[in-house]
């Protein structure tokens, strides 16, 4: 069965550079959410959409930015990048009353 | 979302079932009780969820306590490929709004 893809699934920046991230979710899911796992740290909860609607936001820092787009796949854009930055992150998808489907995640490193 | 107790950490021995308990004494009438695991290096995935009677799929058994003040994970035969941080995660809202993950368990399986 189709799952949830994300590219890349590793990123190196340097502090102050952009990087966007990409979610692609799984066929007919209308809703992405994106999580942020610091090292050691437990899953969070950073912003979701649903029908290309932003739908809840939680701690994500007013650097970063998303969408979703027309075909739902979904982009995270950080910008001015901090070496607090670096994270596993995660985006997951859902449909319906089902519940979410994660992705394998980027990990992001900044230098 | 009410809050939930989980141990840090627990070991089971492999082809033996465990059981992995989660306290949740501020539970509301409304509250569903979700389990999601973490692999290493993966991101979480959907275990099982129930609201008041024991459930049971192709992964695990959900017991909940009467009163629903607690609950326990059960995986029957615990393998190496269950190694994972276990979360147990209360939730009185529907299924569009995101997880809130706490401290989970950590389970380590050995040959």
């Amino acid at each position: 069965a189709a799952g949830v893809i994300q590219s890349p699934r590793h990123l190196i920046k340097e502090k102050r550079e952009t990087a966007t991230l990409k979610c692609y979710p799984i066929p007919r899911h209308d809703t992405v959410y994106w999580y942020q796992q610091g090292p050691g740290q437990d899953p969070q909860f950073l912003i979701s959409f649903y029908e290309k609607m932003q739908s809840d936001k939680g701690s994500i820092p007013d650097r970063f930015s998303a969408q979703q787009f027309s075909d739902y796949h979904s982009e995270l854009n950080m910008s001015s990048l901090e070496l607090g930055d670096s994270a596993l992150y995660f985006c997951a998808s859902r449909a319906g009353w089902e519940t979410q489907y994660f992705g394998p995640g980027t990990r992001l490193l900044v230098l | 979302d009410a809050k939930t107790t989980q141990p840090n950490s627990m070991e089971s021995n492999e082809e033996e079932p465990v059981h992995l308990p989660c306290n949740h004494s501020t539970i509301s009438g409304t509250d569903y009780i979700h389990w999601y695991r973490q692999l290493p290096s993966q991101g979480p995935e959907y275990v099982i969820h129930g609201l008041t009677s024991n459930v049971n799929n192709r992964m695990a058994s959900l017991a909940i306590a009467e009163d629903r003040k607690s609950s326990t994970l059960i995986l029957h035969r615990a393998t190496l490929r269950d190694a994972a941080v276990y979360y147990c995660i209360l939730r009185d809202k529907p299924p569009s709004t995101p997880l809130v993950f706490g401290k989970g368990t950590r389970l380590s399986v050995i040959a």
